[in-house]
């Protein structure tokens, strides 16, 4: 496998259904993202962790819970989602050095989520 | 906070025509980080070009290059020769960097049509 890969590429649940979306980067990169993009909206920002830490929680709701075990993963975990929670969801990784610099962000193809 | 902004929510381009995607973004950084991301039919989220806010020459990569104006914080993307496999949504987004991650901001996005 090569570049960032996500686990399932398409998911359907109930509003009472507990799943995980899985995210692996084949790049030996140190930071990650999940992005929800719905439609007609742009790209939001949901949680960057860098070094297997959470740096940012752009106010997602609690029904959303990530994990980062290493560098290398990254899981989304769902439970008692809203139907408005359905949308496309992107993770991307990168490699963030302390000072900044081009930090460019390489995405996966998405998991389809849909919640009934 | 920064924004970013595309004017254009649909385009459309001739094969081996030149297109032209316009993008303005609001900062009070002096240094960045813009892109231009491209993402098909497949849902991918593929990076097109990048360009350093530093660098006054623009980017270019084969039959993609920018227009950068820093002064008047403008970026759009040209498209030369265009191809049946350039129709897409194109993103434009802003790489911000807080001290302890990266961030992109992204437009709303064009759809780009390619005809015969």
């Amino acid at each position: 496998e090569t570049g960032v890969t996500q686990t399932p590429r398409h998911l359907v649940m109930g509003m009472t259904n507990k799943k995980s979306l899985k995210c692996e980067q084949h790049l030996g990169h140190n930071a990650m993202y999940w992005y929800k993009q719905s439609a007609k909206k742009p790209l939001e920002l949901m949680f960057v962790y860098n070094f297997k830490e959470q740096t940012e929680n752009n106010s997602v709701p609690s029904r959303f819970s990530p994990e980062c075990p290493n560098s290398s993963h990254l899981f989304l975990h769902l439970h008692t989602l809203q139907p408005e929670d359905s949308a496309l969801y992107l993770c991307a990784s990168s490699q963030d050095g302390t000072s900044g610099g081009e930090n460019t962000q390489y995405f996966g193809p998405g998991t389809r989520l849909t919640v009934l | 906070a920064q924004t970013v902004t595309q004017s254009q929510p649909e385009m459309s381009v001739q094969e081996a025509e030149t297109v032209t995607l316009s993008c303005t973004y609001d900062t009070s950084e002096s240094d960045y980080y813009l892109f231009w991301y491209k993402q098909p039919p497949s849902r991918q989220m593929i990076l097109v070009i990048r360009q350093e806010a530093y660098k006054q020459q623009n980017a270019t990569e084969n039959r993609f290059s920018v227009n950068f104006q820093k002064a008047a914080k403008s970026f759009s993307l040209k498209i030369s020769d265009s191809q049946l496999g350039d129709a897409a949504m194109y993103f434009c987004a802003y790489r911000s960097y807080t001290g302890t991650a990266s961030k992109l901001t992204f437009g709303t996005g064009t759809r780009l049509q390619v005809t015969l």
